[in-house]
């Protein structure tokens, strides 16, 4: 089956500087891998998703790529902010199923 | 917007017992899912199903169930709970088709038992 890895599994990072989150899978049949945002008590909620066909996809200050050859993407957030600290999770879903990774924590110092 | 409702956002039960939780969406979607969110493990599916009546197992189904009788509804259930069972429970749904049909989530149950 699938097994999705991420890394780090915290990441503390000054205001306004970049932070780079690392996901990497194991089945080539995965084809659509979705980036999800959970904040202290809340549910997880979509921030970025990319699908197999494409490398790169940018939303204002969150991008993710995707390299299918390496079966490896990551989000990169740029001008981090104090609302951005949350636990952030890949994901890569293969047919109706999704496969998530462990999860980072993400803190920006004010 | 997606709406994927809990009933209980906080249950205490004691070992032995048989619990119940229901997850209700309102979009149409086919696909719904039963994850538990431990620390440091991330989010584990527990069981899914595509369809009314459908159901099938994920990577830890053991000690559960699911039943699925109204394309909206789907209920977990422990049939007797245990401790090692105390976690926080997650549903979400997703459309059938499409390779952009990301899941939504419902506010998540957190149960302990006792």
């Amino acid at each position: 089956g699938e097994n999705v890895e991420q890394h780090p599994s915290t990441l503390s990072v000054q205001e306004g500087d970049s932070a780079v989150i690392k996901c990497t899978y194991s089945d080539s049949a995965s084809n659509y891998f979705p980036w999800y945002k959970q904040e202290l008590g809340k549910r997880p909620q979509l921030i970025i998703d990319i699908r197999s066909n494409v490398g790169e996809k940018k939303d204002q200050r969150i991008a993710v790529t995707l390299n299918k050859t390496a079966k490896h993407f990551s989000l990169h957030i740029t001008e981090t902010q104090p609302e951005d600290s949350a636990v952030y999770f890949c994901a890569a879903k293969r047919r109706q199923n999704f496969v998530f990774g462990p999860g980072t924590r993400l803190s920006v110092l004010p | 917007d997606v709406k994927v409702t809990q009933s209980s956002r906080y249950l205490v039960k004691r070992t032995g017992e048989k619990v119940f939780l229901e997850c209700v969406q309102d979009m149409d979607h086919e696909n719904m899912f039963w994850y538990r969110q431990d620390p440091g493990l991330g989010l584990r599916l527990i069981y899914f199903s595509y369809d009314v009546k459908m159901k099938e197992k994920g990577d830890i189904p053991e000690g559960y169930s699911v039943s699925r009788e109204k394309k909206e509804r789907f209920s977990l259930i422990l049939e007797s709970a245990s401790t090692n069972q105390t976690s926080m429970y997650l549903c979400a749904s997703s459309f059938l088709t499409g390779a952009n049909s990301p899941l939504h989530f419902g506010n998540g149950t957190r149960l302990t038992v006792t």
